[in-house]
């Protein structure tokens, strides 16, 4: 069974750039969450994505965006980049959301995105 | 507003020995999880274990086991006989049940084991 995939692994961007990051949960998950993790801030979370509706976003701003397909594959795009946003983005997937149950997620190994 | 708690920015254990990782949380959710989540420095986050607050035991897997304690609102990691592939940062995350709720993430404990 294959795990979360997002790609790429790396990315160098400048700042000023927009950058779009890819996520493509387990099979058979339909619900998608992107976190941003960052030695000073620690874990956060970006969004939350199911059946293609965004259902819950984090604190940041509106330059942070994101989609999901009908495959359940999710994007995020990070708009006029800046330095702070250098960051290892990681994507979870979970077989539902919202208040059905304590579903557990599971991670894709991050996108890791420098913006110089 | 949920808030989880990690103490201990690092811990050093002898390998074959236990360890314990702290964790309290904070929630108004009548009903939540608990997870416990291992980061190597590759980056991916791997699923340890799970408790629900409901549980009437404390979880187990294999070497992980949390100790649940409700009313000092604690869900500590304890891993029994440590291995040097243990060495990574975890982190304690809560999700509630009310609403679309989301993981809430501790800080995390880093952990170096040592032969």
């Amino acid at each position: 069974k294959a795990g979360v995939t997002q790609t790429p692994r790396y990315l160098i961007k400048t700042r000023g750039q927009q950058v779009t990051l890819s996520c493509s949960p387990i099979s058979g998950h339909r619900s998608v969450s992107w976190y941003q993790q960052t030695p000073g801030q620690g874990l956060q979370f970006l969004f939350e994505y199911f059946s293609e509706t965004q259902r819950n976003k984090g604190n940041f701003p509106g330059r942070f965006s994101g989609r999901q397909f009908s495959n359940s594959r999710s994007e995020m795009n990070v708009s006029t980049l800046e330095l702070g946003d250098s960051a290892l983005y990681l994507c979870a997937s979970s077989l539902a959301a919202g208040p059905q149950g304590n579903y557990g997620y599971t991670f894709g190994s991050g996108t890791r995105l420098t913006v110089v | 507003a949920q808030k989880i708690t990690q103490t201990q920015p690092g811990m050093f254990v002898q390998e074959k020995e236990a360890v314990t990782l702290d964790c309290t949380y904070d929630t108004s959710d009548p009903s939540y999880g608990l997870f416990w989540y291992k980061q190597p420095s590759s980056g991916e986050m791997i699923f340890l274990i799970y408790q629900g607050s409901y549980d009437q035991q404390n979880a187990t897997e294999g070497r992980y086991s949390l100790n649940f304690q409700k009313a000092r609102k604690s869900a500590n990691l304890v891993i029994s006989a440590s291995q040097l592939g243990d060495s990574a940062m975890y982190f304690c995350a809560m999700r509630g049940t009310s609403g679309y709720s989301t993981l809430t993430f501790g800080k995390g404990t880093m952990l170096l084991v040592s032969p």
